[in-house]
C-alpha cells in the first residue's frame, strides 16, 4: 500500500525566505502524487500533481515540487515566502491499484511566515 | 472556490443523535469521494461512487455511517447514533475521471462537533 510521510509538522520562514516543504513517499509502482493547500476552515485547494510525465512540476502561486524516484520524495518549494502562503499544506499519493483512485495523504505540515 | 458545494458548513450535535451531510459535486464529474479529516491528521478515505454506484467502502465507515449517490448528482453522508470520536471535518471530492487520469477537487468540508 501507498503511504506518505511528510517531516516535519511546522515550518517557520520569514517573509522573503525559501520555502521548503519535505514529503517522502512509499509505493511500488511509479505513483501519482500531488500537494495540497488548505486554509483554515476551508476545503483542501490542489497545488500541483505529479503524473509520470516532467519531474520537475509547477503549480499555482509560485510553488513547484521536484520528483526524485532515486529518493522517493517529492518535495515543495517557492523561491520567496509571502504571508498569504501561511497554511496547512498536504503531500498525497493516489492509490494505483485497481479503479479506486483514493488519495492517501501525509499529516500535513503548518507552514508559519514571519513578518 | 473549486465549485464543489458542502451543506452544513458546521454542524453541533448531542451523542446519539442522528446527523446527515450533503456534498454537490461540480456537475458532469463522475466521480465523488468522501473523506474524514481529525485535528493534526491528513484526510483519510471513507468512500467513493462512480455515478450512483458506491463501489468502495473504508474499514473507517462503520455500520452507522450510511452514504448515497442518487442519480449520480449530489451525495449524501449519513451518521446514526452519533458518537464523540465522529468528531471531524468531513470532506467531499468530485473528479472527472478519463483514461485514468484524474484530479480531486474538494468542497470546504462539514465540521462536526459531538457533544
Amino acid at each position: 500500500a501507498q503511504s506518505v510521510t511528510q517531516l516535519g509538522s511546522h515550518v517557520s520562514v520569514s517573509e522573503g525566505a525559501l520555502v521548503l516543504l519535505r514529503c517522502n513517499y512509499s509505493s511500488s509502482v511509479p505513483p501519482y502524487l500531488f500537494w495540497y493547500v488548505q486554509y483554515p476552515n476551508q476545503g483542501l485547494q490542489l497545488l500541483l500533481k505529479y503524473t509520470s510525465a516532467a519531474t520537475l512540476v509547477k503549480g499555482i502561486n509560485g510553488f513547484e515540487a521536484e520528483f526524485k524516484k532515486s529518493e522517493t520524495s517529492f518535495h515543495l518549494t517557492k523561491p520567496s515566502a509571502h504571508m498569504s502562503d501561511a497554511a496547512e499544506y498536504f503531500c498525497a499519493v493516489r492509490d494505483s491499484g485497481g479503479s479506486n483512485y483514493k488519495l492517501t495523504f501525509g499529516k500535513g505540515t503548518l507552514l508559519t511566515v514571519n513578518p | 472556490d473549486t465549485g464543489v458545494s458542502q451543506d452544513p458548513r458546521h454542524k453541533i450535535t448531542k451523542r446519539g443523535q442522528n446527523v446527515t451531510f450533503r456534498c454537490d459535486p461540480i456537475s458532469e464529474h463522475n466521480r465523488l469521494y468522501w473523506y474524514r479529516q481529525t485535528l493534526g491528521q491528513g484526510p483519510e478515505f471513507l468512500t467513493y461512487f462512480q455515478n450512483e454506484a458506491q463501489l468502495e467502502k473504508s474499514r473507517l465507515l462503520s455500520d452507522r455511517f450510511s452514504a448515497e449517490r442518487p442519480k449520480g448528482s449530489f451525495s449524501t453522508l449519513e451518521i446514526q447514533r452519533t458518537e464523540q470520536g465522529d468528531s471531524a471535518m468531513y470532506l467531499c471530492a468530485s473528479s472527472l475521471v478519463v483514461v485514468g487520469q484524474e484530479t480531486q477537487y474538494f468542497g470546504p468540508g462539514t465540521r462536526l462537533l459531538v457533544l
